[in-house]
């Protein structure tokens, strides 16, 4: 079946490590996404890809890395620059720009611990 | 700026009321509209959506109108069921030369209480 996975599913960090959390999809989608959710809070965007080699800032990059290297895989690092990483980090995919029919799948989200 | 503008939760109902969460948007261009579904510790589900003017979306009860004239997309249902407690999210993407922007509404809680 064609889905997005994250992994892992809980993730803890100690202050000042980074870590990266893993996004994967075999929807043969062009656009990827990530967003960040804390408690009783809507969600952010981090970054976003439209194409495979190319991404941009969304509305709180700062603190965050992401590459996309291959079309079915958008990893996202959170730094050590992050000051606030503990959240839930769901990552998304749609067919991207131009599609018609573009909406977005989710993956079952990553939550991050900072101890 | 591109935005989506939910009415605030929480939202908490008795079984079988009638259900409306409110959403309005602002967007250059034409927008598809959305709405997801969110169930504790779990990512979104869509729940329906609509790519234009006038389109109604609708899905497990639930139904929303594109409303160009008013920019709105409310969700409605009529009779609300305690397995419908959780939070919905409003969100619209542009297409055609606009960057394919995903952008979401703040998110509505709902409780259904039997």
């Amino acid at each position: 079946d064609g889905g997005i996975t994250q992994s892992p599913k809980y993730l803890f960090r100690k202050e000042g490590q980074n870590v990266t959390l893993s996004c994967e999809q075999n929807l043969n989608h062009d656009a990827m996404y990530w967003y960040r959710q804390d408690p009783g809070q809507g969600l952010r965007l981090i970054y976003y890809s439209q194409i495979v080699n190319d991404f941009q800032k969304g509305d709180i990059a700062e603190g965050y890395s992401v590459s996309r290297e291959k079309k079915e895989s958008f990893p996202l690092t959170v730094t050590s620059a992050q000051k606030n990483p503990t959240a839930f980090y769901l990552c998304a995919s749609s067919k991207g720009q131009g599609a018609w029919n573009t909406e977005a799948f989710f993956g079952q989200g990553t939550r991050l611990t900072v101890v | 700026g591109n935005s989506v503008t939910q009415m605030e939760g929480p939202v908490t109902l008795s079984e079988e009321a009638f259900l409306t969460i409110n959403c309005t948007y602002t967007a250059t261009g034409y927008p598809s509209l959305f709405w997801y579904v969110q169930y504790p510790g779990e990512g979104l589900q869509l729940l329906l959506k609509a790519t234009k003017a006038d389109d109604k979306g609708s899905n497990k009860g639930f139904e929303a109108t594109y409303r160009k004239e008013t920019t709105s997309f409310h969700l409605e249902k009529g009779s609300v069921q305690v397995s419908d407690s959780a939070v919905y999210f409003c969100a619209l993407i542009l297409i055609y030369n606009q960057g394919g922007k995903l952008i979401f509404g703040q998110g509505t809680e709902l409780s259904v209480k039997p």
